[in-house]
């Protein structure tokens, strides 16, 4: 079945580390996308890709950085300067187009101490 | 102001009840409506996508978009506790960022008992 992996799905960590975040997508999909998700509050773009070896920053990419070396790959960095990593993250991909939906995976739950 | 706006809920309702999740917005360039649900632990899953005005239905689930009011609805018929479920929004503008960046709600908690 073609879909969305991310793994671990629950990370934990000391705080001053960093700590990398696993997206593999085998849908053959362009463009991926990192979100962050937190109680009472909306999805946050964290960073996007649209092809491989280039990404933009999102609304919230500050103590975040990514790399997009394979279409099938997108792996997020929380690095020790991201102030409140603990939150919930969706990695999401989408055919490029103008019509075409956000499928997400099932997200890795970051908690920091 | 928020872009989206989205009633946190929690939404309890009965087993076969009619459900009516709604969003406002601001923006008045947004085009593009979706709904997702998110049960818990797990990513949002893509039920129903309309652009423009009017509604769109499938099976238990329609899609309202009233531009004009710049509302939009998701109606669940008889609804089953399976429907259990976070309820988001998600909405973009054409063109926008030129990867029609999508705009979320915070969700809906619903709870649908038997």
């Amino acid at each position: 079945d073609g879909g969305i992996t991310q793994s671990p799905k629950y990370l934990f960590r000391k705080e001053g580390q960093n700590v990398t975040l696993s997206c593999e997508q085998n849908l053959n999909h362009d463009a991926m996308y990192w979100y962050r998700q937190d109680p009472g509050q909306g999805l946050r773009l964290i960073y996007y890709s649209q092809i491989v070896n280039d990404f933009q920053k999102g609304d919230i990419a500050e103590g975040y950085s990514v790399s997009r070396e394979k279409k099938e790959s997108f792996p997020l960095t929380v690095t020790s300067a991201q102030k409140n990593p603990t939150a919930f993250y969706l990695c999401a991909s989408r055919r490029t187009g103008l019509n075409s939906p956000l499928h997400f995976g099932n997200g890795t739950r970051l908690t920091v101490t | 102001q928020k872009e989206v706006e989205q009633d946190p809920g929690p939404l309890s309702v009965p087993e076969g009840a009619i459900v009516s999740l709604n969003c406002t917005y601001s923006n008045s360039a947004f085009q593009y409506f979706m709904w997702y649900r998110q049960y818990s632990r797990k990513g949002p899953e893509l039920l129903m996508y309309t652009y423009s005005s009017g509604n769109k239905e499938d099976g238990r689930f329609t899609a309202q978009v009233d531009k004009s009011s710049k509302y939009i609805s998701l109606f669940i018929r008889d609804s089953q506790p399976s429907d259990s479920a976070t309820y988001l929004c998600a909405m973009s503008a054409r063109g926008t960022y030129n990867t029609d960046k999508l705009i979320f709600g915070t969700g809906t908690r619903l709870q649908v008992f038997p």
